[in-house]
């Protein structure tokens, strides 16, 4: 069965400041790496997803990751923060046909001046 | 324009009423989903629709049920609704292979007091 955990359920960084977000994948089989963020008072909306093909990955809002399968690592990344990205963002995680995403506890992001 | 819409958004119950929430996607996706979302605990899933009238049980079914009779239209119900149901649920709509990317609502804040 697939699985994720996110070890920082809050983190902390100034504007302007770069940022990786970290997620543990445990899976079998060719995963399906998603990222989605969660704007106050609002649905999830995606942000990252990978399966297949270029490792390297464009997001929206300026983010990018890169699957590692050696790692099981698919951690966004993004050069110069801003207070709109402070959001809660989740990392899922599926599998092949007939899985649904399993979702991780958040990453609260809080962007200060 | 792709849309999921949640009604209510805010639903205030007592402990043992009856609670109907209801979800549209304009997307005529086949898959549909309801996940609740508690703090520290993510999102988890409760039941998946793979089209009308095909309804799987997710990870925490007890206590809920669905009914999907259009397929652009899905229902939770609690029947007598507990106050541990008191939470953030989120309907969401995907194409059907599990590559897919999940569109949600906006979430329908439920109390049971």
């Amino acid at each position: 069965a697939q699985s994720v955990t996110q070890p920082d359920a809050r983190v902390t960084v100034s504007q302007g400041a770069s940022l990786q977000l970290r997620c543990k994948y445990s899976y079998s089989g060719t995963p399906y790496l998603f990222w989605y963020v969660q704007y106050p008072r609002q649905g999830l909306q995606l942000l990252l997803k990978y399966y297949s093909g270029d490792p390297v990955v464009q997001g929206v809002n300026g983010f990018e990751a890169e699957f590692s399968k050696s790692n099981s690592s698919f951690h966004p990344r993004k050069a110069s923060v801003h207070w709109s990205d402070s959001a809660v963002y989740f990392c899922a995680v599926s599998r092949n046909s007939g899985t649904y995403q399993r979702f991780g506890t958040g990453t609260k992001l809080q962007v200060v001046p | 324009d792709m849309k999921v819409t949640q009604m209510p958004r805010y639903l205030i119950k007592r402990m043992g009423e009856n609670v109907l929430l209801e979800c549209g996607q304009d997307m005529s996706h086949e898959t549909m989903y309801w996940y609740r979302q508690d703090p520290g605990l993510g999102l988890q899933l409760i039941y998946i629709s793979y089209d009308v009238d095909s309804n799987s049980e997710g990870d925490i079914p007890k206590g809920y049920r669905v009914s999907r009779k259009k397929r652009e239209h899905f229902s939770l119900i609690l029947d007598s609704a507990k106050t541990n149901q008191t939470s953030v649920y989120f309907c969401a709509s995907s194409l059907a292979q599990s590559q897919n990317t999940l569109y949600f609502g906006a979430g329908t804040r439920l109390s049971v007091l």
